[in-house]
């Protein structure tokens, strides 16, 4: 099983400010590794599929980079809407597919 | 648009079951793989299971596998998960996602709101 980490566990910013978040493989996922936005009571939100792809209707302020086992997630201009928990999962070698743990960004 | 409504949480005691449904609409529910991931209260989110388009073909995690059976009927545009033996590790909010094609390829392009299952006895 890929066991993936992210850091930091939180990350407590102002508006405009920029955001980079981390997510680290335990072996190499290739690029097939996406990123979610999750907020309280309400469905997770695909923004980045493949590492740096960007689903339907995600702003350009949210970018993705990254191969192997090493991925950032960058949020540029930083709105106080962005304040959520943001997942890595990885679909390289499934079953099972698996998530990071989250970072917290805190706006 | 694309909706998709889980029910049928609740609270039932260790070793019950329970039967949760997501009704869909707003897409050809056939031409879609379909997956349930679960988030444990206060933990991040799981993969559960996962099936094709007509599900012929599906996949369990390892904590769930022998108890939970994922099923889907076209007809009615709507994804199962049958839930036996339930265990109080369960306990989470249960989300049903839309992938991106007909087979599964791990991009959760859609989600659900999600239902509550708590065992507790």
């Amino acid at each position: 099983e890929i066991v993936l980490t992210q850091s930091p566990a939180t990350l407590s910013l102002s508006p405009g400010q920029r955001a980079t978040l981390s997510c680290r493989a335990s072996q190499t996922v290739g690029n097939y590794l996406a990123w979610y936005q999750h907020k309280p009571g309400q469905a997770p939100r695909l923004l980045i599929y493949d590492a740096s792809d960007r689903a339907t209707g995600i702003p350009a302020r949210f970018s993705g980079s990254g191969s192997g086992t090493d991925f950032t997630l960058t949020i540029d201009s930083l709105e106080p809407e962005d304040s959520a928990v943001y997942y890595c999962q990885q679909r390289s070698n499934w079953p099972p597919f698996t998530f990071g743990p989250g970072t917290k960004v805190e706006i | 648009e694309v909706q998709l409504l889980e029910s049928g949480g609740g609270l039932v005691q260790p070793g019950g079951s329970l039967r949760l449904s997501c009704a869909t609409s707003g897409f050809t529910f056939s031409a879609y793989g379909m997956t349930w991931v679960r988030q444990a209260p206060g933990k991040g989110l799981e993969w559960v299971s996962s099936t094709t388009g007509s599900g012929q073909s599906s996949d369990h995690a390892e904590s769930v596998h022998g108890r939970f059976t994922i099923s889907r009927d076209n007809s009615r545009n709507t994804l199962y998960l049958q839930m036996n033996s339930l265990r109080v590790d369960d306990t989470a909010i249960y989300y049903c996602a839309r992938d991106e094609m007909v087979a599964v390829t791990g991009i959760f392009h859609h989600w659900g709101q999600g239902t509550l299952v708590t065992v507790s006895s």
